[in-house]
Protein backbone atom coordinates (compact mmCIF):
# COMPACT_ATOMS: atom_id res chain seq x y z
CA UNK A 1 0.00 0.00 0.00
CA UNK A 2 1.57 3.38 -1.00
CA UNK A 3 0.97 6.05 1.24
CA UNK A 4 -0.36 9.75 0.75
CA UNK A 5 3.30 11.96 -1.49
CA UNK A 6 3.63 15.33 -1.71
CA UNK A 7 5.68 17.51 -4.02
CA UNK A 8 7.82 19.08 -3.78
CA UNK A 9 8.91 19.25 -0.32
CA UNK A 10 10.62 23.11 -0.18
CA UNK A 11 9.43 25.72 -2.25
CA UNK A 12 10.35 29.39 -2.15
CA UNK A 13 8.42 32.52 -4.23
CA UNK A 14 7.93 35.86 -4.44
CA UNK A 15 4.88 38.06 -3.87
CA UNK A 16 2.71 37.66 -6.43
CA UNK A 17 3.46 34.29 -8.30
CA UNK A 18 1.77 31.79 -8.72
CA UNK A 19 2.26 28.47 -7.29
CA UNK A 20 1.36 24.42 -8.14
CA UNK A 21 1.45 21.75 -5.23
CA UNK A 22 1.07 18.08 -6.13
CA UNK A 23 -0.32 15.13 -4.02
CA UNK A 24 -0.57 11.73 -4.64
CA UNK A 25 -3.65 9.95 -2.67
CA UNK A 26 -3.13 7.12 -0.89
CA UNK A 27 -3.85 3.90 -3.03
CA UNK A 28 -7.80 2.52 -2.72
CA UNK A 29 -8.24 6.30 -1.81
CA UNK A 30 -11.22 8.61 -3.88
CA UNK A 31 -11.05 12.15 -1.60
CA UNK A 32 -8.49 14.58 -1.44
CA UNK A 33 -8.37 17.47 1.44
CA UNK A 34 -5.85 20.50 1.28
CA UNK A 35 -5.00 22.49 4.36
CA UNK A 36 -2.59 25.15 5.38
CA UNK A 37 -0.26 25.02 8.60
CA UNK A 38 0.76 27.99 10.13
CA UNK A 39 3.82 27.70 12.56
CA UNK A 40 3.00 26.80 15.75
CA UNK A 41 -1.01 26.25 14.63
CA UNK A 42 -3.00 23.60 13.80
CA UNK A 43 -4.17 22.79 10.13
CA UNK A 44 -6.68 24.49 8.40
CA UNK A 45 -9.28 22.96 6.03
CA UNK A 46 -8.56 24.84 2.40
CA UNK A 47 -10.86 22.16 0.57
CA UNK A 48 -12.03 18.98 -0.40
CA UNK A 49 -12.16 17.15 -4.03
CA UNK A 50 -14.39 13.61 -3.91
CA UNK A 51 -14.22 12.22 -7.78
CA UNK A 52 -13.27 14.67 -9.25
CA UNK A 53 -15.36 17.74 -7.96
CA UNK A 54 -15.22 20.42 -4.94
CA UNK A 55 -17.21 18.61 -2.07
CA UNK A 56 -16.29 21.10 0.69
CA UNK A 57 -14.62 24.25 1.01
CA UNK A 58 -13.07 26.27 3.90
CA UNK A 59 -12.63 30.16 4.30
CA UNK A 60 -9.80 30.64 2.05
CA UNK A 61 -9.87 33.51 -1.07
CA UNK A 62 -10.68 31.99 -4.62
CA UNK A 63 -7.04 32.65 -5.41
CA UNK A 64 -7.21 29.24 -3.64
CA UNK A 65 -7.86 26.52 -6.01
CA UNK A 66 -7.92 22.92 -6.78
CA UNK A 67 -8.04 20.15 -9.40
CA UNK A 68 -8.55 16.28 -8.97
CA UNK A 69 -7.36 14.02 -11.72
CA UNK A 70 -9.10 10.29 -12.66
CA UNK A 71 -6.59 8.76 -10.65
CA UNK A 72 -7.84 10.82 -7.71
CA UNK A 73 -4.02 12.58 -7.56
CA UNK A 74 -4.74 16.63 -6.80
CA UNK A 75 -3.09 19.98 -7.22
CA UNK A 76 -3.37 22.79 -4.69
CA UNK A 77 -2.90 26.34 -6.96
CA UNK A 78 -2.37 29.60 -5.28
CA UNK A 79 -2.61 32.62 -7.02
CA UNK A 80 -1.51 36.08 -5.97
CA UNK A 81 1.34 34.63 -3.09
CA UNK A 82 1.07 36.72 -0.44
CA UNK A 83 3.64 37.00 2.78
CA UNK A 84 1.23 35.21 4.79
CA UNK A 85 1.00 31.92 2.42
CA UNK A 86 3.73 31.12 3.97
CA UNK A 87 3.10 27.65 5.52
CA UNK A 88 3.42 24.22 5.69
CA UNK A 89 1.12 22.78 3.19
CA UNK A 90 -0.66 19.41 3.88
CA UNK A 91 -2.59 17.21 1.28
CA UNK A 92 -4.67 14.04 3.16
CA UNK A 93 -6.91 11.03 1.41
CA UNK A 94 -9.43 9.10 2.41
CA UNK A 95 -11.79 6.90 1.33
CA UNK A 96 -14.79 9.19 1.15
CA UNK A 97 -15.35 12.96 2.54
CA UNK A 98 -16.54 11.55 6.13
CA UNK A 99 -13.94 8.76 6.83
CA UNK A 100 -10.49 9.05 8.17
CA UNK A 101 -7.81 10.70 6.95
CA UNK A 102 -4.23 10.23 6.06
CA UNK A 103 -1.74 12.75 5.71
CA UNK A 104 1.06 13.25 3.32
CA UNK A 105 4.40 15.26 4.71
CA UNK A 106 3.55 18.24 3.29
CA UNK A 107 4.88 20.77 1.17
CA UNK A 108 7.01 23.75 3.00
CA UNK A 109 6.42 27.31 1.17
CA UNK A 110 7.97 30.44 1.79
CA UNK A 111 6.72 33.49 0.24
CA UNK A 112 9.45 36.51 0.01
CA UNK B 1 -17.73 30.16 13.26
CA UNK B 2 -16.57 26.51 14.32
CA UNK B 3 -13.72 26.57 16.92
CA UNK B 4 -11.92 23.73 18.19
CA UNK B 5 -9.90 24.39 21.39
CA UNK B 6 -7.32 22.63 23.42
CA UNK B 7 -7.20 23.50 27.20
CA UNK B 8 -3.44 23.09 27.83
CA UNK B 9 -1.42 24.53 25.31
CA UNK B 10 1.67 22.52 26.75
CA UNK B 11 1.86 18.98 28.98
CA UNK B 12 4.63 17.35 30.07
CA UNK B 13 4.68 13.82 32.07
CA UNK B 14 7.05 11.11 33.07
CA UNK B 15 7.53 7.86 31.18
CA UNK B 16 5.35 5.23 32.49
CA UNK B 17 2.60 7.64 34.05
CA UNK B 18 -0.76 8.09 31.76
CA UNK B 19 -1.19 11.45 29.87
CA UNK B 20 -4.84 13.04 29.23
CA UNK B 21 -5.13 15.60 26.57
CA UNK B 22 -8.48 17.76 26.46
CA UNK B 23 -10.21 19.06 23.28
CA UNK B 24 -13.44 21.49 23.53
CA UNK B 25 -15.11 21.90 20.47
CA UNK B 26 -18.16 24.55 19.50
CA UNK B 27 -20.17 22.92 17.07
CA UNK B 28 -22.93 20.74 18.16
CA UNK B 29 -23.72 19.41 14.59
CA UNK B 30 -19.87 17.96 14.52
CA UNK B 31 -20.75 13.88 14.03
CA UNK B 32 -17.16 12.71 13.40
CA UNK B 33 -13.68 13.73 15.75
CA UNK B 34 -10.36 12.41 15.52
CA UNK B 35 -7.14 12.77 17.40
CA UNK B 36 -3.67 13.17 15.23
CA UNK B 37 -0.28 13.35 16.61
CA UNK B 38 2.35 15.28 14.81
CA UNK B 39 5.89 14.98 14.87
CA UNK B 40 8.25 17.35 13.98
CA UNK B 41 8.86 18.00 10.27
CA UNK B 42 6.05 15.68 9.57
CA UNK B 43 2.38 15.13 8.58
CA UNK B 44 -0.18 14.40 10.78
CA UNK B 45 -0.77 10.55 11.89
CA UNK B 46 -3.48 9.17 12.63
CA UNK B 47 -4.23 8.02 16.05
CA UNK B 48 -7.58 7.46 16.82
CA UNK B 49 -11.37 8.41 15.55
CA UNK B 50 -14.59 8.33 17.38
CA UNK B 51 -18.71 9.30 16.29
CA UNK B 52 -21.20 11.15 17.86
CA UNK B 53 -23.11 8.05 17.75
CA UNK B 54 -20.28 7.02 20.60
CA UNK B 55 -18.74 8.02 24.12
CA UNK B 56 -15.42 5.91 24.63
CA UNK B 57 -13.27 3.74 21.92
CA UNK B 58 -9.91 2.23 23.25
CA UNK B 59 -7.13 1.68 20.81
CA UNK B 60 -3.99 0.44 21.61
CA UNK B 61 -2.73 1.97 25.04
CA UNK B 62 -5.21 4.87 23.97
CA UNK B 63 -8.67 5.98 24.77
CA UNK B 64 -11.04 8.84 23.37
CA UNK B 65 -13.69 9.74 25.70
CA UNK B 66 -16.75 12.46 24.16
CA UNK B 67 -18.91 14.13 26.47
CA UNK B 68 -21.66 15.69 24.23
CA UNK B 69 -23.24 17.24 26.58
CA UNK B 70 -20.44 20.09 27.53
CA UNK B 71 -18.95 19.36 24.13
CA UNK B 72 -15.83 17.85 25.03
CA UNK B 73 -13.29 15.32 23.61
CA UNK B 74 -10.12 13.94 25.13
CA UNK B 75 -7.40 11.59 24.29
CA UNK B 76 -5.75 9.24 27.35
CA UNK B 77 -2.16 7.60 26.55
CA UNK B 78 -1.46 5.22 28.80
CA UNK B 79 1.72 4.47 30.01
CA UNK B 80 3.23 7.21 28.01
CA UNK B 81 6.75 7.15 26.25
CA UNK B 82 9.28 8.82 25.07
CA UNK B 83 7.92 8.56 21.62
CA UNK B 84 4.60 9.84 22.01
CA UNK B 85 6.38 13.23 22.71
CA UNK B 86 4.96 15.20 19.98
CA UNK B 87 2.23 17.75 19.32
CA UNK B 88 -1.49 16.20 19.14
CA UNK B 89 -4.54 17.78 17.68
CA UNK B 90 -7.93 17.01 17.68
CA UNK B 91 -9.84 17.60 14.68
CA UNK B 92 -13.68 17.54 13.80
CA UNK B 93 -15.88 16.91 10.75
CA UNK B 94 -19.27 18.97 10.67
CA UNK B 95 -21.75 18.54 7.80
CA UNK B 96 -20.52 19.80 4.89
CA UNK B 97 -17.17 17.97 5.09
CA UNK B 98 -15.46 20.45 6.61
CA UNK B 99 -12.33 19.67 8.80
CA UNK B 100 -11.84 21.74 11.90
CA UNK B 101 -8.58 20.93 13.86
CA UNK B 102 -7.78 22.88 17.04
CA UNK B 103 -4.73 24.65 18.31
CA UNK B 104 -2.50 21.53 18.97
CA UNK B 105 -1.00 20.26 22.89
CA UNK B 106 2.61 19.99 23.00
CA UNK B 107 3.06 16.29 25.20
CA UNK B 108 6.49 16.28 26.37
CA UNK B 109 7.33 12.52 28.26
CA UNK B 110 10.36 13.02 30.75
CA UNK B 111 12.32 9.97 31.04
Amino acid sequence: ETGVTQSPTHLIKTRGQQVTLRCSSQSGHNTVSWYQQALGQGPQFIFQYYREEENGRGNFPPRFSGLQFPNYSSELNVNALELDDSALYLCASSFGGMETQYFGPGTRLLVL
Amino acid sequence: GESVGLHLPTLSVQEGDNSIINCAYSNSASDYFIWYKQESGKGPQFIIDIRSNMDKRQGQRVTVLLNKTVKHLSLQIAATQPGDSAVYFCAENIPGNQFYFGTGTSLTVIP
